[in-house]
């Protein structure tokens, strides 16, 4: 069983809808838990990136971290095309000098 | 500022054949590290590196070598080329701000061993 299961979708919505996002993970060690998203053929960029439980908004998009059902979450209001990409949930301890552990990914796909 | 720079973007390898894909950052980040991508696999880490002089394994080292001379440079070995070593590469830098640990990623090696 990999640490970190990601839905690898793929996941279709129109314009407009709420998209979620979602993550399980068995390592209860985690702490640190990040959303990257990763436009066609470029590299992962930071999305937002949130510490043990609870929400956090950024914009459209709000993190949520369930630390009790080891369950992390990435929703996304008011979708654009734009957001079409791969979404990877990612996790780690403290000060790991870069070791993330990543989900598989979620392609999402937003049609106008 | 250019980031995390890698080269090449495309390579073909035979399988047997050895190369260095590089990667530099500009950023003065002390932490450096190298993930391979797989359909269906996510990102996994191969090798990553606390500082020049110090590196370590990450989830899938073999076949891979690496060392970190300068707080730049973060050069990822293929001794030995194989089929199964056929991925998209990424090096990454970061560092710790407060609790967080922020990644930069390169734009990828795609590299395929025939």
């Amino acid at each position: 069983q990999k640490e970190v299961e990601q839905d690898p979708g793929p996941l279709s919505v129109p314009e407009g809808a709420i998209v979620s996002l979602n993550c399980t993970y068995s390592n209860s060690a985690f702490q640190y838990f990040m959303w990257y998203r990763q436009y066609s053929r470029k590299g992962p960029e930071l999305l937002m990136y949130t510490y043990s439980s609870g929400n956090k908004e950024d914009g459209r998009f709000t993190a949520q971290v369930d630390k009790s059902s080891k369950y992390i979450s990435l929703f996304i209001r008011d979708s654009q095309p734009s957001d079409s990409a791969t979404y990877l949930c990612a996790m780690s301890l403290y000060n790991q000098g870069g070791k993330l552990i990543f989900g598989q990914g979620t392609e999402l796909s937003v049609k106008p | 500022n250019a980031g995390v720079t890698q080269t090449p973007k495309f390579q073909v390898l035979k399988t047997g054949q050895s190369m260095t894909l590089q990667c530099a950052q500009d950023m003065n980040h002390e932490y450096m590290s190298w993930y391979r991508q797989d359909p269906g696999m996510g990102l996994r880490l191969i090798h990553y590196s606390v500082g020049a002089g110090i590196t370590d394994q990450g989830e899938v080292p073999n076949g891979y070598n690496v060392s970190r001379s300068t707080t730049e440079d973060f050069p990822l070995r293929l001794l030995s080329a194989a089929p199964s070593q056929t991925s998209v590469y990424f090096c990454a830098s970061s560092y710790q701000q407060g609790v967080y640990e922020k990644l930069f990623f390169g734009s990828g090696t795609q590299l395929s061993v025939l």
